[in-house]
């Protein structure tokens, strides 16, 4: 396994448009997390799942944004009706939780630009 | 809520000097911190882990600490490298603030050869 993987790797879309994000992570990690980083800043928690459940939401991600890991596989997020606000890099990660120990892998990143 | 921070926020030294990264939490109830690299561009690679039950760890030329009682960690640098040029991230991850981690701001570190 090579590790977490992010596709699109870059993104550029006018305002209002919809676009789709994919994770794939490593393929024995229980946990996979979205995360949101803006320029100088550290990422931002979005959103994470253990297996297929969505567990946790952030207040951050508004009812514009949807992720889904349909089978505790791959993961999508979703952004509708894309704002100039949106535009960040877009970070997922994933780990195996064990004992309240656990080490987050990182993917490359997807990051958008909203024109 | 949790708040993360890291001093310096930038950092310039010259090659082969030893450099401490400072990272302090709000909230101190941190069970998990991680120690995070990031080159411009690209994601996060993981350098260290401090567990719970643990007070430091080493790798390397790298060591980071975590003084529980006081929510703040180091990462130390020894004989840095003109290659360790990058932005340090902290992230502490507790019972309080969710299942998840809470980042620091980041160090950014340029080593001149």
């Amino acid at each position: 396994d090579t590790g977490v993987s992010q596709d699109p790797r870059h993104k550029i879309t006018k305002r209002g448009q919809n676009v789709t994000f994919r994770c794939d992570p490593i393929s024995e990690h229980n946990r996979l997390y979205w995360y949101r980083q803006t320029l100088g800043q550290g990422p931002e928690f979005l959103t994470y799942f253990q297996n297929e459940a969505q567990l946790e939401k952030s207040r951050l991600l508004s009812d514009r944004f949807s992720a889904e890991r349909p089978k505790g596989s791959f993961s999508t997020l979703e952004i509708q009706r894309t704002e100039q606000g949106d535009s960040a890099m877009y970070l997922c990660a994933s780990s195996f939780m064990s004992l309240r120990a656990e080490t987050q892998y990182f993917g490359p990143g997807t990051r958008l630009l909203v024109l | 809520k949790q708040e993360v921070t890291q001093i310096p926020a930038a950092l310039s030294v010259p090659e082969g000097e030893n450099l401490v990264l400072n990272c302090s939490f709000t909230d101190s109830a941190i069970y998990n911190l991680q120690w995070f690299r990031q080159d411009p561009g690209k994601g996060l690679t993981s350098l260290l882990l401090i567990q719970s039950s643990q007070r430091e760890q080493t790798s390397g030329r790298l060591n980071a600490s975590l003084d529980k009682s006081s929510g703040r960690s180091t990462l130390y640098i020894a004989a840095s490298q003109p290659g360790d040029s990058a932005t340090y991230l902290c992230a502490g991850f507790g019972d309080n603030y969710g299942q998840n981690f809470v980042f620091g701001p980041g160090t950014r570190l340029s080593v001149l050869p």
